[in-house]
């Protein structure tokens, strides 16, 4: 069954620090999201990617943050000046148009800031 | 804004036992609810629901939606160990841009005992 593959499963930095969070999603799908978890919350969107370019963004998505799609497979999101606060489970997830089994997600990024 | 409650935020069960879930929700424009079982760490898709009455089954598990009172229950019966989750339920609207961005409930957390 094809998967949401995610790099690093762990990722420790320092505050202030930049870290680039990897995501290869399936191979034909179209849209392409980040969503972030904090220990003990809800799962919350981030961003939505389709066509090259961002299609939707939450609040918590500001200037931190940004997304790239590099080539035609990787879709990676990049966070500037890391604060304890961003630390969470980053979640990258993919769908293919009108899917009918919703999202598939990756196994997450856990990112503890320092 | 959309939002989903889920209820009860936790439940303790013996093998065996038949359990019910509930999500209501509220959504500017639904186009689908989502359930998904988050063990250790990627949710992963259960059911996706567009339709009222209709009742969708895998297996043990079962899941129905009303359209008009805004809800959504997922059975589980003859629950066995292995269910033993976060079962979260996600509403996804229908939005102009297509990026289809889903909003989570907190989950209901199901422990089965021996």
């Amino acid at each position: 069954e094809p998967e949401v593959t995610q790099t690093p499963s762990h990722q420790v930095t320092q505050m202030g620090q930049e870290v680039i969070l990897r995501c290869v999603p399936i191979s034909n799908h179209l849209y392409f999201y980040w969503y972030r978890q904090i220990l003990g919350q809800k799962v919350e969107f981030l961003v939505s990617f389709y066509n090259n370019e961002i299609s939707e963004k939450s609040e918590i998505f500001d200037d931190q943050f940004s997304v790239e799609r590099p080539d035609g497979s990787n879709f990676t999101l990049k966070i500037r000046s890391t604060k304890l606060e961003d630390s969470a489970m980053y979640f990258c997830a993919s769908r293919d148009r009108g899917s009918h089994y919703g999202y598939t997600f990756g196994s997450g990024t856990r990112l503890t800031v320092v | 804004e959309d939002k989903v409650v889920q209820s009860p935020l936790s439940l303790v069960v013996h093998e065996g036992d038949t359990v019910t879930l509930n999500c209501s929700y509220e959504v500017t424009n639904f186009r689908s609810l989502l359930w998904y079982k988050q063990e250790k760490k990627a949710p992963t898709f259960l059911f996706m629901l567009t339709s009222s009455g209709i009742e969708k089954k895998s297996g043990r598990l079962s899941s129905i939606l009303d359209k008009k009172e805004l809800f959504s229950i997922l059975n589980i019966t003859a629950t066995q160990t292995g269910d033993s989750a976060i079962y979260l339920c996600a509403v996804e609207p229908e939005d102009g841009a297509g990026s289809y961005q889903l909003t989570f409930g907190k989950g209901t957390k199901l422990s089965v005992i021996p």
